[in-house]
């Protein structure tokens, strides 16, 4: 079955720590971005790529770094976590055919972490 | 001003109610809208878009689109308890070069039995 996948769902860090957020998905989509997102608050844009080699930063600033080396896959780096860094990370993808809807984004389910 | 406005709620209704979400968006130029639904811990999943003014309809959901008055709103007919979630309105932004969304922060509604 198409799907998007995440891992780790939960991470519980300590300051310091380098810690990668994987996420892979199977729909064939060349476009994938992350977004983070506090406890009811809203998403917001760290990074996105619209295809292999192709990375681009989003609308909120982040210390994490992403690379597209393969479609299907699209992990986050933190080189050196910070509490500042707790939070939920979003994965998603969208692409396929413009007429039933190429920006319909398709989440994961989300890596939650937390770092003391 | 943000880009995406939405009021955060709770909105709570009856069961068997019609629940209305409103969302404003400041970009004169954007082009698509989108609802997702988002329960408490998990991911947001998409409801329905709308591309063109007027409404659009799915099962008991219904999109609106007022592009002259930058508006765009979700009804929910015959509310039910499994409804009561946050609501996210989003955007995309008329630079065609991107696909990403810009979104709210939601409307919570709660559905009472």
């Amino acid at each position: 079955e198409a799907d998007i996948y995440q891992t780790p769902r939960y991470l519980v860090i300590g300051t310091g720590k380098k810690i990668t957020l994987e996420c892979s998905q199977t729909m064939g989509h060349d476009k994938m971005y992350w977004y983070q997102q506090d406890p009811g608050m809203e998403l917001h844009l760290i990074h996105y790529s619209y295809g292999v080699n192709s990375t681009e930063k989003g609308d909120l600033s982040s210390e994490s770094t992403v690379s597209r080396i393969r479609t299907e896959h699209f992990p986050l780096t933190l080189e050196s976590a910070r509490p500042s860094h707790t939070s939920q990370y979003l994965c998603a993808s969208s692409g396929g055919d413009r007429a039933v809807g190429a920006n319909v984004l398709t989440f994961g389910a989300g890596s939650r972490l937390t770092v003391l | 001003q943000k880009e995406v406005e939405q009021n955060s709620g709770p909105l709570s209704v009856p069961e068997g109610a019609i629940a209305s979400l409103n969302c404003t968006y400041s970009d004169r130029g954007s082009q698509s809208f989108f609802w997702y639904r988002q329960y408490s811990g998990k991911s947001p999943e998409l409801i329905m878009f709308i591309y063109s003014n007027g409404d659009k309809e799915d099962g008991r959901f219904t999109a609106q689109l007022n592009k002259a008055s930058q508006y765009v709103s979700l009804l929910i007919r015959d509310s039910q308890p499994s409804d009561s979630a946050t609501y996210l309105c989003a955007v995309r932004g008329p630079n065609t070069g991107r696909r990403a969304l810009t979104f709210g922060s939601g409307t919570r509604l709660q559905v009472q039995p």
